[in-house]
């Protein structure tokens, strides 16, 4: 059973980062590229990055870039997303995402930029 | 950016109608970079349909993906109470990737 487990999240202050988890398992997880989604609260869906298997291409959203940075450690299955300089407007749950299309989704993480 | 405008944004429909969810796109898509979205309340999105009109594992029949270029379309027959929810569309064809901004259908 394929299964994907965000961690991570949690209440940051404006200016602050966090890193991000997405563990995997259940898939050949070297042979996935893996994206990050994004959902502000009782807004819809944002794509935020994505990673190509073998790490040779990262994409970004323009609202993310330079600012957030999608990585992979195939080692240990696990996607990671660090994000700095964190916004008031980057509040949101972070989904981690399998595939070209994403045919499995894990269940968020919630991250809140507040003071 | 290819921008995906889905309409409408709210669709009221009972139980047992079809309906017809649109998405247009600002630029060309091809339609093997495709894709649509289920979303329940407080929980992740599901894949429906990829490459247009193929349907994920476990997606029952009624529903069906068509189009091409700039104009796609989600039909749904015969609603079941589970199928009111938020649909997205997605093209994977250009980065940065972009959903459509979510029609959501709700029980009349």
């Amino acid at each position: 059973e394929v299964q994907l487990v965000e961690s991570g999240g949690g209440l940051v202050q404006p200016g602050g980062s966090l890193r991000l988890s997405c563990a995997a398992s259940g898939f050949t997880f070297s042979a996935s590229s893996m994206s990050w989604v994004r959902q502000a609260p009782g807004q819809g869906l944002e794509w935020v990055s994505a990673i190509t298997p073998g790490s040779e291409t990262t994409y970004y959203a323009d609202s993310v870039r330079g600012r957030f940075t999608v990585s992979r450690d195939n080692s240990r299955n696990t996607l990671f997303l660090q994000i700095d300089s964190l916004r008031a407007d980057d509040t949101a749950v972070y989904y981690c995402a399998k595939g070209g299309f994403y045919d499995h989704w894990g269940q968020g993480t919630l991250v809140t930029v507040s003071s | 950016e290819i921008v995906l405008t889905q309409s409408p944004g709210t669709l009221s429909l009972s139980p047992g109608e079809g309906a017809t969810l649109s998405c247009r796109a600002s630029q060309s898509v091809s339609s093997g970079l495709f894709a649509w979205y289920q979303q329940k309340p407080g929980q992740a999105p599901r894949l429906l349909l990829y490459g247009t009109s193929n349907r994920a594992t476990g997606i029952p029949d009624r529903f069906i993906g068509s189009g091409s270029g700039t104009d796609f379309t989600l039909t749904i027959s015969r609603l079941e109470p589970e199928d009111f929810a938020v649909y997205y569309c997605h093209q994977i064809e250009r980065s940065p990737r972009t959903f459509g901004q979510g029609t959501k259908m709700e029980i009349k």
